[in-house]
């Protein structure tokens, strides 16, 4: 089956400018998270999705940050205005949700990285 | 708050050796617990996910224990070999919210 697709793999930006990433998960994945890894430590969840709606956001910078998920499948990460301390690698993953494996077991795809300058 | 340590942060060894990757957490109310592989620029691949319930799960050079009491969970790597280097991440998720809690990640080098 194919992966969890992201675009772009990179974005270069300066700061004050928007910048949007775009996931694809799994065909039929309920859930969908998108992670910030900065470099050196371990992914951050920002916000996870079960189909089009919002489980949890607590950690998601929403006076700059925002994301959506349109009828339950694509998913779209925004920043505006990007700050420097947002660069980092941008991780969307996905879950099958219910089923017959773990409920929470999580796919990731390749990432975007940025850099804003 | 969840808190996810991994030791060392940093490890090489040479081919062929067997070698322990160590994680623990500080709250032992989990649901699962899993071990990724990252590969620079890469994304994370799953290695091992152990239930709350289980002790141990083992996929090929590769094994996975844990003690929930003590908050502890050790990666056993068989004979190592070079295409094993890479950051292997360890995150626990929790009872409630499923959601993942990662630890900084060790970085292991395999020397030919």
């Amino acid at each position: 089956e194919a992966g969890v697709a992201q675009s772009p793999r990179y974005k270069i930006i300066e700061k004050r400018q928007s910048v949007a990433f775009w996931c694809n998960p799994i065909s039929g994945h309920a859930t969908l998270y998108w992670y910030q890894q900065i470099l050196g430590q371990g992914p951050k969840l920002l916000i996870q999705f079960q189909n089009n709606g919002v489980v949890d956001d607590s950690q998601l910078p929403k006076d700059r940050f925002s994301a959506e998920r349109l009828k339950g499948v694509d998913s779209t990460l925004k920043i505006q205005p990007a700050k420097l301390e947002d660069s980092a690698v941008y991780l969307c993953a996905s879950g099958p949700g219910k089923g017959l494996r773990s409920y929470n077991e999580q796919f990731f795809g390749p990432g975007t990285r940025l850099t804003v300058l | 708050k969840q808190e996810v340590t991994q030791i060392p942060a940093a490890l090489s060894v040479p081919e062929g050796e067997n070698l322990v990757l160590n994680c623990s957490f500080t709250d032992s109310a989990i649901y699962n617990l899993q071990w990724f592989r990252q590969d620079p620029g890469k994304g994370l691949t799953s290695l091992l996910l152990i239930q709350s319930s289980q002790r141990e799960q083992t996929s090929g050079r590769l094994n996975a224990s844990l003690d929930k009491s003590s908050g502890r969970s050790t990666l056993y790597i068989a004979a190592s070999q070079p295409g094993d280097s890479a950051t292997y991440l360890c995150a626990v998720s929790g009872a409630g919210s499923y959601q993942l809690t990662f630890g900084k990640g060790t970085k292991l080098s395999v020397i030919p």
